[in-house]
């Protein structure tokens, strides 16, 4: 069962313009991640952000977390078309002495030239 | 470079046959998943463990598919007998839990499993 549903489900924006997808999820957590795949692909480790942190950087990425609204959101900006892809964002849960990790549904991104 | 290594890419195969999928995790790395994607119903948790020892397989369909860790460097996922409905990509991540307790993982390129 999926843990987490990303909205919009397809984004299709110009070069240079920002990307914004949203996270939403249903029981507690203890880190945030955001994952990429390319299509045919495997999935690719993007950021990840803790149930205590807000907000985190990485280059063009911004994540942000909200724990009481239980969402998360990821912004890329100056997109790129080779930003083209799926993003999928991932809860973990320790459970059982593990990092249980879900995915949720997925945005398809679309930047086009 | 260190990645993920499953086999076979690519598995094309008539119901009702046994299919194996193997898995190599990355050295050293002390945690393992099965995700299986599909269009219909996206990534799903099959099974998960650390240090080889199961944690959660219940999103496995348990009367077809087991999986197991033989060693550190082997995990292996297993339909017996498959079906149409089976067909799919199957993903296999390998991650380090550590005194943070906070896993990234890593994924390969994924198992496409047609059943026939």
């Amino acid at each position: 069962s999926q843990q987490g549903e990303e909205d919009p489900q397809a984004l299709s924006i110009q070069e240079g313009e920002n990307a914004t997808m949203n996270c939403s999820y249903k029981t507690s957590i203890n880190n945030l991640q955001w994952y990429r795949q390319n299509s045919g692909r495997g999935l690719v480790h993007l950021i990840l952000i803790r149930s205590n942190e807000r907000e985190k950087h990485s280059g063009r990425l911004r994540v942000t977390l909200d724990t009481s609204k239980k969402s998360s959101s990821l912004l890329i900006t100056a997109s790129r078309a080779a930003d083209t892809a799926s993003y999928f964002c991932a809860t973990g849960r320790l459970t059982g002495g593990g990092n249980k990790l879900t995915f949720g549904t997925g945005t398809q991104l679309k930047v086009e030239l | 470079d260190a990645r993920v290594t499953q086999t076979p890419r690519h598995k094309v195969t008539e119901m009702g046959q046994e299919v194996t999928m193997r898995c190599q995790p990355i050295l050293g790395h002390n945690t393992v998943f099965w995700y299986r994607q599909t269009m219909m119903q996206g990534l799903e948790l099959l099974a998960y463990f650390r240090n080889r020892a199961p944690l959660d397989d219940s999103g496995m369909p348990k009367d077809r598919f087991s999986a197991e860790m033989p060693d550190a460097t082997l995990a292996t996922l297993k339909i017996q007998p498959s079906e149409p409905r089976d067909s799919a990509v199957y993903f296999c991540a390998s991650g380090l839990l550590g005194q943070g307790m906070n896993t990234e993982a890593f994924f390969g390129q994924g198992t496409r499993l047609t059943v026939v």
